[in-house]
């Protein structure tokens, strides 16, 4: 299979613990994203790499959250201190981007749904 | 800044029938409109896109949606409804010079055999 991977596909923690979850792009795909979706909503944008470049962070991603996309291949995100209010699906989507692919849409990964205790 | 309307949180209609569903935008410059579907426990499966040209944009399973930009719409219509088409259904924008897309909350369209 060659679209986006995510692991673990769930993960269930106690409030105060970190978390990690990682994101495989399509190989080609230069452009990275990770978005956030609580049931009943749709996916909110979190931040996103071109290459190993973060190149936007929402207000949403607050400092007990990071991310990393060390070799420009597969970026994880970690949460630190977990709370209650981070239970959510979390979503990876790649797209290429370049002088003719500008508007390419992004693919989107099943998701790691957590779930803090 | 950028939003998007989904004015409905269900449609039900029923197999073989046409569909229709809604969405509206609010972005500044030209916008880029996406239709993506999701079904349960997976993640989103894109549908298709607009980003110039022809108002009326053809996408994957059937699918087609018109843009409108006086009435700055983009709904998601199909001749015929399968049972297999029920899911939730979600419109986003993207507007120039960004790369976030800003999503509508979700339509649940339900086909009756």
């Amino acid at each position: 299979d060659t679209g986006v991977s995510q692991n673990p596909r769930h993960k269930i923690t106690k409030r105060g613990q970190n978390v990690t979850f990682r994101c495989d792009p399509i190989s080609e795909h230069n452009r990275l994203y990770w978005y956030r979706q609580t049931l009943g909503q749709g996916p909110e944008f979190l931040t996103y790499f071109q290459n190993e470049a973060q190149l936007e962070k929402s207000r949403l991603l607050s400092d007990r959250f990071s991310a990393e996309r060390p070799k420009g291949s597969f970026s994880t995100l970690e949460i630190q201190r977990t709370e209650q209010g981070d239970s959510a699906m979390y979503l990876c989507a790649s797209s290429l981007a370049g002088l003719t692919s500008s508007y390419n849409e992004q693919f989107f990964g099943p998701g790691t749904r957590l779930t803090v205790l | 800044a950028q939003s998007v309307a989904q004015p409905e949180d269900q449609v039900n209609v029923a197999e073989g029938n046409p569909l229709t569903v809604k969405c509206t935008y609010s972005v500044s410059g030209n916008p880029y409109l996406f239709w993506y579907v999701q079904y349960p426990n997976r993640g989103l499966q894109f549908l298709l896109k607009y980003i110039t040209g022809d108002n009326l944009v053809k996408g994957s399973y059937g699918f087609e949606a018109e843009f409108n930009k006086s009435q700055t719409s983009f709904h998601l219509k199909k001749p015929s409804a399968l049972v297999s088409d029920s899911a939730l259904y979600f419109c986003a924008v993207r507007g120039a010079g960004f790369q976030k897309l800003v999503f509508g909350t979700g339509t649940r369209l339900l086909v009756s055999p």
